[in-house]
Parts: structure tokens; C-alpha cells; sequence
């Protein structure tokens, strides 16, 4: 595998479930991202981790849970969701030192909440 | 704050048409600009940076020139093929990285 790889790629959940998304990358960055894009409206960048460490929750609801185990892989613990989070959760990573802090992005997973 | 607008789409051409897609920015500084595509079904991938003014990004055909007088980064392709139907997204970094709300753009035959 190679650059950022996210699972699964669609997952439909109720309201009530809990699930976690993966994302995993092959770049040796040191810094991962979680972003939302729903139709019509900017990416929302959800969280920033740097070095394992989260340094970044764009106030986020607490039934959105993310965790960093090692600089390689990102999950998003979902619970209780609602309807309105159905979107493409897009994962990122990029190396916190160059200066330019190219983001390379995964394919996204498209969760539907019913 | 910091925030990207682009042209609202979508942007629909045919084939070997000239493309010109806006983007205008505010910035507190001097950010560096991009532009992602979005292939149907995939996630963003980066098309072309550029990182001072007058900087002049270009990848596969496109190309975009950082203009600090008008803070704009539009972006340009002489010649469209249906293989470019995308969303395109023009970002901006300071600090962290700012996208637009994306312009979709459909090439027919």
C-alpha cells in the first residue's frame, strides 16, 4: 500500500451505533488529519495530530472521538451520531517540518447516518 | 480570519475549451495557495502550489500565478479535456490549511 489509506470506504450506521473509521498512511509523515465534507460547504477541518499529540479540535461534538496510537495510523470513533453527520470523512497527513505542509489526502469514507 | 472564495460552479466546457477558474483570498500574511482536484469517488489531490507572490504553480496543463496585488490564484488551462471533469479546490496555509467551498467542472466530448 502506498500514501494514505483510509477504511472502510461507505459504512451506513444508525443513530444508535457505534463504529470507528480507519486511516493509515505509508509516507512516514508525522502529522495526521481529520476533515468533513458535506455537500455545498468548505472542508471542515475536525482534528490535527502532530507527533501523536492532538493539538488541534475545531469544537467538534463529543460523539466524534479520535485517536492516535503511533504517527502512522488515525481512527474516529463514532457514537450516537445524528443525521446531519452523513458526509465524506476525508484523513490527511503531511511532514510538520517542511514548510509548506503539503497535505496528502486518502480517498475518504462516505458515511451515511440513518 | 483567513478564507478562500472561489467561482461558483458548475463550470461546464467542451472538449479543447479555455478554462479559468477564481479564486480570491484574505489572509492575515503571507500564506502559500494551492490547488487540490477531486476525482469522482477519491479523495483531494494536491495540482499545483505556489508559495510567494508572482510564484508561478503549474501541473498537467494548469497553471495559476500568485498575484499578491489582487489576492487572487486563479486557475487556467489552455485546453480541457473530458479526463479533467472534477472538483477543484483552491486552498490557502497560514498556519493551517484554508479550503474554498470547490467549483465542480464537467468536460463534454
Amino acid at each position: 500500500e502506498t500514501g494514505v489509506t483510509q477504511t472502510p470506504r461507505h459504512l451506513v450506521m444508525g443513530m444508535t451505533n457505534k463504529k470507528s473509521l480507519k486511516c493509515e498512511q505509508h509516507l512516514g509523515h508525522n502529522a495526521m488529519y481529520w476533515y468533513k465534507q458535506s455537500a455545498k460547504k468548505p472542508l471542515e477541518l475536525m482534528f490535527v495530530y502532530n507527533f501523536k499529540e492532538q493539538t488541534e479540535n475545531n469544537s467538534v461534538p463529543s460523539r466524534f472521538s479520535p485517536e492516535c496510537p503511533n504517527s502512522s495510523h488515525l481512527f474516529l470513533h463514532l457514537h450516537t451520531l445524528q443525521p446531519e453527520d452523513s458526509a465524506l470523512y476525508l484523513c490527511a497527513s503531511s511532514q510538520e517540518d517542511n514548510p509548506y505542509n503539503e497535505q496528502f489526502f486518502g480517498p475518504g469514507t462516505r458515511l451515511t447516518v440513518l | 480570519g483567513n478564507s478562500v472564495t472561489q467561482m461558483e460552479g458548475p463550470v461546464t466546457l467542451s472538449e479543447e475549451a479555455f478554462l479559468t477558474i477564481n479564486c480570491t483570498y484574505t489572509a492575515t500574511g503571507y500564506p502559500s495557495l494551492f490547488w487540490y482536484v477531486q476525482y469522482p469517488g477519491e479523495g483531494l489531490q494536491l495540482l499545483l502550489k505556489a508559495t510567494k507572490a508572482d510564484d508561478k504553480g503549474s501541473n498537467k496543463g494548469f497553471e495559476a500565478t500568485y498575484r499578491k496585488e489582487t489576492t487572487s490564484f486563479h486557475l487556467e488551462k489552455g485546453s480541457v479535456q473530458v479526463s479533467d471533469s472534477a472538483v477543484y479546490f483552491c486552498a490557502l496555509l497560514y498556519s493551517t490549511l484554508t479550503f474554498g467551498k470547490g467549483t465542480m467542472l464537467l468536460v463534454s466530448p
